[in-house]
């Protein structure tokens, strides 16, 4: 089945403990791409993925990094999380140029304290 | 950049009535627009899309409608039913060469079709 499989779906942890959020796709897909979903911000995207090795900053980075070693996997990292990322995250993937729309994962809800 | 807005943010029907949410952009060079649904505790899924050269798609109770002159496009929802319900998010794609692509979403619309 194709799908997009993030892991954690939920996390709780504490203000400045390092954490990864996983992202893998068996699509073979070249675009990956990570949202944060907020109430009454709609999506907003954090990084993007063009292809292995190339990624790049979306509308709200600060706070985040990312990484594509190889072409399924996009994780999510935060060094040092804060307050302010307690959200809901999706990681998303698709063919080069989004022609077709994207598929996304599940969710990972992050409550940091 | 890109700006999406949508309305209504939340919408009301009767089951069997039909749903319209409206979205606008900014950028004419955006040149594809898709509709996610997203229910309870799942990811948004795509349901419909509809690119520049096109006014209309449908499919069975869904349409979207496109007027690239006034940088707006809308989803229908017809002969709703109580599985209709959930939050609806529009797209914009604003593509350059290169591969770069840049989708900008609404702020949703929470769908709720009382039965």
């Amino acid at each position: 089945e194709a799908q997009v499989t993030q892991n954690p779906r939920y996390l709780i942890t504490v203000t400045g403990k390092k954490l990864t959020v996983t992202c893998s796709q068996n699509m073979n897909h070249e675009y990956m791409s990570w949202y944060r979903q907020d109430p009454g911000l709609g999506l907003r995207q954090i990084y993007y993925s063009m292809n292995v090795e190339v990624t790049d900053k979306g509308d709200v980075p600060e706070g985040y990094k990312v990484s594509r070693k190889e072409k399924r996997n996009f994780p999510l990292i935060l060094e040092s999380p804060s307050p302010n990322q307690t959200s809901l995250y999706f990681c998303a993937s698709s063919t080069q140029g989004a022609l077709y729309g994207y598929t996304f994962g599940s969710g990972t809800r992050l409550t940091v304290v | 950049g890109e700006n999406v807005e949508q309305h209504p943010s939340t919408l009301s029907v009767q089951e069997g009535d039909s749903a319209v949410i409206k979205c606008t952009y900014s950028d004419s060079a955006s040149n594809y627009f898709p509709w996610y649904k997203q229910e309870l505790g799942k990811g948004p899924q795509l349901i419909i899309d509809i690119r520049s050269n096109v006014g209309e798609k449908k499919d069975q109770r869904i349409a979207v409608t496109l007027n690239k002159t006034a940088k707006h496009f809308s989803l229908h929802i017809t002969e709703t039913q109580p599985e209709d319900s959930a939050v609806y998010f529009c797209a914009a794609r604003l593509g350059r060469s290169g591969g770069y692509q840049k989708v900008t979403f609404g702020t949703g619309t929470k769908l709720q079709v009382i039965p």
